[in-house]
């Protein structure tokens, strides 16, 4: 059974700090990583990928990858009153080469404080 | 349009009326995905579509009925539904072994209430 555990919160980050939110997975053939946000009564958009160990940055966003830990997580820095939503884990078992659908986390809800 | 586009927004029906959601991709993907989101469980994926044959079905009730005629469009055929079955219903569409493989991208979705 695929899983993947995240805190569901409620996450308290003060305004311009480093939001940092944390997932774990079960199935150590998960290759790609996804890191999804959506707004209450909103769908899940796609906010960051990744496939390599280590740590991939986009804008203010980061995400880290520790496939040996079997972990992945999510940095934000500066953090913005818009950045508050939840934040979705997502897992595939494979790099490429077909269709997979992806397990998901149950998701951390972030709130930024003004 | 754009995107991903689903369509009703909001639907509510009967347990035994027979109601089709339908889905649109318009990223040129050649693969396409129905999730259900209930309330305080994640996300569950329901069904697979590449190249318009279904790859994979989680164990779905058969009163679910996907379709795929091409692979821009996505249906899901619901009949004699019940009212756990309510929840949000997403479709999401990707490319295929392109260089960002199963790089989902998500519809709306589709607010269901079954009575």
């Amino acid at each position: 059974q695929k899983e993947v555990e995240q805190n569901s919160g409620p996450l308290s980050v003060p305004e311009g700090a480093i939001a940092s939110l944390n997932c774990t997975y079960s199935d150590r053939g998960s290759q790609s990583f996804f890191w999804y946000r959506q707004y209450s009564g909103k769908s899940p958009e796609l906010i960051m990928f990744i496939y390599s160990n280590g740590d991939k940055e986009d804008g203010r966003f980061t995400a880290q990858l520790n496939k040996a830990s079997q972990y992945v997580s999510l940095l934000i820095r500066d953090s913005q009153p818009s950045d508050s939503a939840t934040y979705l884990c997502a897992v595939c078992m494979y790099s490429g080469g077909g269709a997979d659908g992806l397990t998901f986390g149950k998701g951390t809800h972030l709130i930024i404080q003004p | 349009e754009t995107g991903v586009t689903q369509t009703p927004r909001h639907l509510v029906m009967g347990m035994t009326n027979k109601k089709s959601l339908k889905c649109e991709q318009h990223l040129g993907h050649n693969a396409m995905y129905w999730y259900k989101q209930s309330a305080k469980k994640p996300l569950e994926l329901m069904f697979v579509y590449s190249l318009e044959e279904r790859v994979e079905n989680n164990s779905v009730p058969s009163r679910f009925s996907p379709e795929c005629p091409n692979s821009s469009h996505l249906f899901l055929h619901l009949h004699t539904l019940q009212p756990e079955d309510s929840a949000l219903y997403l479709c999401a569409s990707s490319q295929e072994q392109g260089p960002r493989p199963n790089e989902q991208f998500f519809g709306p979705g589709t607010r269901l209430t079954v009575l």
